[in-house]
């Protein structure tokens, strides 16, 4: 069974910084990208990054380019997102994603999320 | 960016009944679109792929259809446990995106 455990969300003051982690298990992590999605207090959802599998290839919501760093560690099965630069509006539920990879793009196993909150 | 548009935003349904919500994109996604469930509280689940694939363990009551800019969610039998909000989201280019949801109510 595939499992994304997301760790690292907490309160942060405007400004700050943060670093999610989400560690994969049930799967040989090596071979899949991987995304990281959120969901702000009663909205809908919004893709926030991507990453390769080897690291080559990164996209990032304009929302969060320059503030956001996604990177992935194989040997440890891990994805990381740094966030710096917070804001309110960073103010969400922060899902790992695996995708398919028969079918690139395609959004399969979520993690359960890691709640991140921006105030003062 | 593509914009995905859902109709309706919500709706009420009653057990057994047969529902649909459709999906638009801004441009053309070929078929590269996925539907998700997400119940209260929980974490979005894979319904759909590739704008009719059943994805592995969802239950066959959910079926898509369309391409190009129009796309459908059916739920064939609505049961209570379908309760939730429904996204649509492409995969057609980046950034990826999601539809607004639709709220399904029982």
């Amino acid at each position: 069974e595939v499992r994304l455990v997301e760790s690292g969300g907490d309160l942060v003051h405007p400004g700050g910084s943060l670093r999610l982690s989400c560690v994969a298990s049930g799967l040989t992590f090596s071979r899949y990208n991987m995304d990281w999605v959120r969901q702000a207090p009663g909205k809908g959802l919004e893709w926030v990054s991507y990453i390769s599998r080897s690291s080559n290839t990164i996209y990032y919501a304009d929302s969060v380019k320059g503030r956001f760093t996604i990177s992935r560690d194989n040997t440890k099965n891990s994805l990381f997102l740094q966030m710096n630069s917070l804001s309110a509006e960073d103010t969400a539920i922060y899902y790992c994603v695996r995708e398919n990879l028969a079918v690139p793009g395609v959004l399969m196993d979520w993690g359960q999320g890691s709640p991140v909150t921006v105030s003062s | 960016d593509i914009r995905m548009t859902q109709s309706p935003s919500s709706l009420y349904a009653s057990v057994g009944d047969r529902v649909t919500i459709t999906c638009r994109a801004s441009q053309d996604i070929s078929n590269d679109l996925a539907w998700f469930q997400q119940r209260p509280g929980k974490a979005p689940k894979s319904l759909i792929y590739a704008a009719s694939t059943l994805q592995t363990g969802a239950p066959s009551k959910f079926s898509g259809n369309g391409s190009e800019t129009d796309f459908t969610l059916t739920i064939s039998s609505l049961q209570p446990d379908d309760f939730g909000t429904y996204y649509c989201q492409q995969y057609y280019t980046f950034p990826r995106t999601f539809g607004q949801g639709t709220k399904v109510e029982i």
